[in-house]
C-alpha cells in the first residue's frame, strides 16, 4: 500500500531560524495536503497542492510540490514561537478519490 | 471549531469495561475515518467508511468495532481494551473527491487501566 515518509522527526530551534520538512511518497500523487497539530490539538488543514513543481506561499510558510508529484517540503522562514506543533504531510494516491495517507509528522520546538 | 464533534473528550475505561467513542459532523461530508494518535505511532488510520460503507480496516484489533449509521454519525465501539490502546483517537471528516480536505475532531482521550 502507499506510504508516506516525512524527515525530520523532530526539529529544535532558536527563534528567527528557519525551519524545512519533507515528505516522499512510494507513488504518485493526484495532492498533497498539509496539516499543524498544536500540542494538545487536532491537526488543522494548512493547504493543497496538486500541480507538478507548484510553489505556495503563507507568509513565512513555503510549500513545494516535487515535479514527479511524489514529493513535498514544508519551508518555515524566521520561526517563531507560535510556529510550534507538529506538521504533518498527507498524500491522495492517484485513483483515491478520498483516502489520504498521512507522513509521521515532524514535532517542532522553537526556542525563545 | 472544525464542525466535526466528538464525545466524550476524556475517557478512562478498565480492561472489562465497554464503551463508545462518538463523532458526529453536519458539514455534508460522507467520507469518515477513525484514527489513533499515540506517541510511538502518529495517526494511525483504523477504519474508513465513504458513504456509510466501510471500505477500509487497517489491520485493526477486533475490540474496536466502527459503526456508521448514516453519513453523518460515526462510532467507534470498546470492548476489553488493553493498556497499550490508551491513546488519542480522532475522527475525521471530508468530501468525496480529489482534493478535498480533511475535517478533525478534537478527540478523545482514553485512558485504559
Amino acid at each position: 500500500g502507499q506510504q508516506v515518509m516525512q524527515i525530520p522527526q523532530y526539529q529544535h530551534v532558536q527563534e528567527g531560524e528557519d525551519f524545512t520538512t519533507y515528505c516522499n511518497s512510494s507513488t504518485t500523487l493526484s495532492n498533497i495536503q498539509w496539516y499543524k497539530q498544536r500540542p494538545g490539538g487536532h491537526p488543522v488543514f494548512l493547504i493543497q497542492l496538486v500541480k507538478s513543481g507548484e510553489v505556495k506561499k503563507q507568509k513565512r510558510l513555503t510549500f513545494q510540490f516535487g515535479e514527479a508529484k511524489k514529493n513535498s517540503s514544508l519551508h518555515i522562514t524566521a520561526t517563531q514561537t507560535t510556529d510550534v506543533g507538529t506538521y504533518f504531510c498527507a498524500g491522495q494516491e492517484t485513483g483515491s478519490n478520498y483516502k489520504l495517507t498521512f507522513g509521521k509528522g515532524t514535532l517542532l520546538t522553537v526556542n525563545p | 471549531e472544525t464542525g466535526v464533534t466528538q464525545t466524550p473528550r476524556h475517557l478512562v475505561m478498565g480492561m472489562t469495561n465497554k464503551k463508545s467513542l462518538k463523532c458526529e459532523q453536519h458539514l455534508g461530508h460522507n467520507a469518515m475515518y477513525w484514527y489513533k494518535q499515540s506517541a510511538k505511532k502518529p495517526l494511525e488510520l483504523m477504519f474508513v467508511y465513504n458513504f456509510k460503507e466501510q471500505t477500509e480496516n487497517n489491520s485493526v484489533p477486533s475490540r474496536f468495532s466502527p459503526e456508521c449509521p448514516n453519513s453523518s454519525h460515526l462510532f467507534l465501539h470498546l470492548h476489553t481494551l488493553q493498556p497499550e490502546d490508551s491513546a488519542l483517537y480522532l475522527c475525521a471528516s471530508s468530501l468525496t473527491g480529489v482534493g478535498t480536505e480533511a475535517f478533525f475532531g478534537q478527540g478523545t482521550r482514553l485512558t485504559v487501566v
